[in-house]
């Protein structure tokens, strides 16, 4: 039983297109995230929520929108898709807010391999 | 921006071998995370350390949170062929995460 999981694992698509990407946890947790890991394997946060609320907004663009209907989904919609936003996309998701102390980490999905072509 | 840099970047060894990796920065966490990652699949949590010295086992791997809160060690003994992947830190402050640039390993047996 998938702890994590997200869907499509992969999407190929043209530029301009607009597409979205799911994300589910049944680990009962608080908050969910979408990191971007790049060509070079670094992870960057783009969001976080909060028991349905955004807590972290990185500098990302307009183009993308998180979408949080319960605590238990986080989706990622994209819009008018760039050659720039080819990456591998993963949902994460951890008890609570990862703060002083608590001792939390992430469990993440599996991660959707996104190519703009 | 909080930055953690991990040393060494690839890392080759044989099966049998001990090695360490690093993770350092400037900035204090309160507390840090290490994870592996293999292809095609997503970061697996290995451990989180919150207290400053703090050493915590996992059978042959051995972590170690630095006494500032700035820096971690990765310890692995006998490492196996199964330990090959992507290992990476990740130091937290205030609800957000930042990851190391990761270090590659590969056990050969």
């Amino acid at each position: 039983d998938t702890a994590v999981s997200q869907t499509p694992k992969y999407l190929v698509t043209q530029m301009g297109n607009d597409k979205s990407i799911k994300c589910e946890q049944n680990l009962g947790h608080d908050t969910m995230y979408w990191y971007k890991q790049d060509s070079k394997k670094f992870l960057k946060i783009m969001f976080s929520y909060n028991n349905k609320e955004l807590i972290i907004n990185e500098t990302v663009p307009n183009r993308f929108s998180p979408k949080s209907p319960d605590k238990a989904h986080l989706n990622l919609h994209i819009n008018s898709l760039e050659l720039g936003d080819s990456a591998v996309y993963f949902c994460a998701s951890s008890q609570a807010l990862i703060r002083a102390g608590s001792g939390y980490g992430y469990t993440f999905g599996s991660g959707t391999r996104l190519t703009v072509v | 921006t909080q930055l953690l840099e991990q040393s060494p970047q690839f890392l080759s060894i044989q099966e049998g071998e001990n090695l360490t990796v690093y993770c350092n920065s400037s900035s204090v966490f309160s507390s840090l995370q290490w994870y592996r990652q293999e292809p095609g699949e997503g970061p697996v949590l290995l451990v989180t350390v919150v207290t400053g010295g703090e050493v915590k086992k996992l059978k042959r791997l051995t972590f170690q949170f630095g006494d500032a809160r700035k820096d971690s060690s990765l310890h692995i003994t006998a490492a196996q062929p199964g330990d090959t992947g992507l290992y990476l830190c990740a130091g937290s402050n205030a609800g957000k995460s930042t990851f190391g640039d990761g270090t590659t390993l590969t056990v050969k047996p």
